[in-house]
């Protein structure tokens, strides 16, 4: 079984500029997170959807950053202007239900951005 | 502010010592979960407990939810270099917020 892919792995931009990462999750999970994880720290949910509508984004800055889940599949994150503290692996992860707590979220290996 | 903290923050123990990480809260959790995340790669999940009370097993690792539902340790006997990684403890609170810990960064010396 294929897991979470995302790409690119790495990315390196200037201050003001935008970028976009992409995430495909595990076929038939209904479930898709983003998470952002400063080096060092614990990941930090961005944004979750349930097939293409948003449960929640409540953490996610919403001034800079975007997403959407066309079809219910894939997905994009934008980052437009990107700021410096905006340096992180962006993960992706999926599951098979809405039960974040309890159910199984797999991830995939993340986007290294630098923004310079 | 939620906060789920760990500890310690780094541990470097040699190969056959035990070791306990600790993740701690005042807030009270439906579910905890334990990942592992090896550099360059996505956590994984270890295990979930959803009973206050409630020890789980797990080879050589035994995780244990507090009675209270706050906190939560993870105990790894006879450490092995493979065990080497980052620890991340994540729950779900009685408010339907979820969110992972601070993260124990764990080297086992061979």
């Amino acid at each position: 079984e294929a897991g979470v892919a995302q790409s690119p792995r790495y990315k390196i931009i200037e201050k003001r500029q935008s970028v976009a990462f992409w995430c495909n999750p595990i076929s038939g999970h209904a479930t898709l997170y983003w998470y952002q994880q400063i080096l060092g720290q614990g990941p930090k949910l961005l944004i979750q959807f349930q097939n293409n509508g948003v449960v929640d984004d409540s953490q996610l800055p919403k001034d800079r950053f975007s997403a959407e889940r066309l079809k219910g599949v894939d997905s994009t994150l934008k980052i437009q202007p990107a700021k410096l503290e905006d340096s992180a692996v962006y993960l992706c992860a999926s599951s098979l239900s809405l039960g974040r707590g309890a159910d199984t979220q797999y991830f995939g290996p993340g986007t290294r951005l630098t923004v310079l | 502010t939620q906060l789920l903290e760990q500890s310690p923050q780094f541990l470097s123990i040699q190969e056959g010592e035990n070791l306990t990480v600790y993740c701690n809260s005042s807030s009270v959790f439906s579910s905890l979960q334990w990942y592992r995340q090896e550099p360059g790669e996505g956590p994984v999940l270890l295990v979930t407990v959803v009973t206050g009370g409630e020890v789980k097993k797990l080879k050589r690792l035994t995780f244990q939810f507090g009675d209270a539902r706050k906190d939560s340790s993870l105990h790894i006997t006879a450490a092995q270099t493979g065990d080497t990684g980052l620890y991340l403890c994540a729950g779900e609170d009685t408010g339907n917020q979820f969110y992972f810990g601070t993260g124990t960064s764990l080297t086992v010396i061979p």
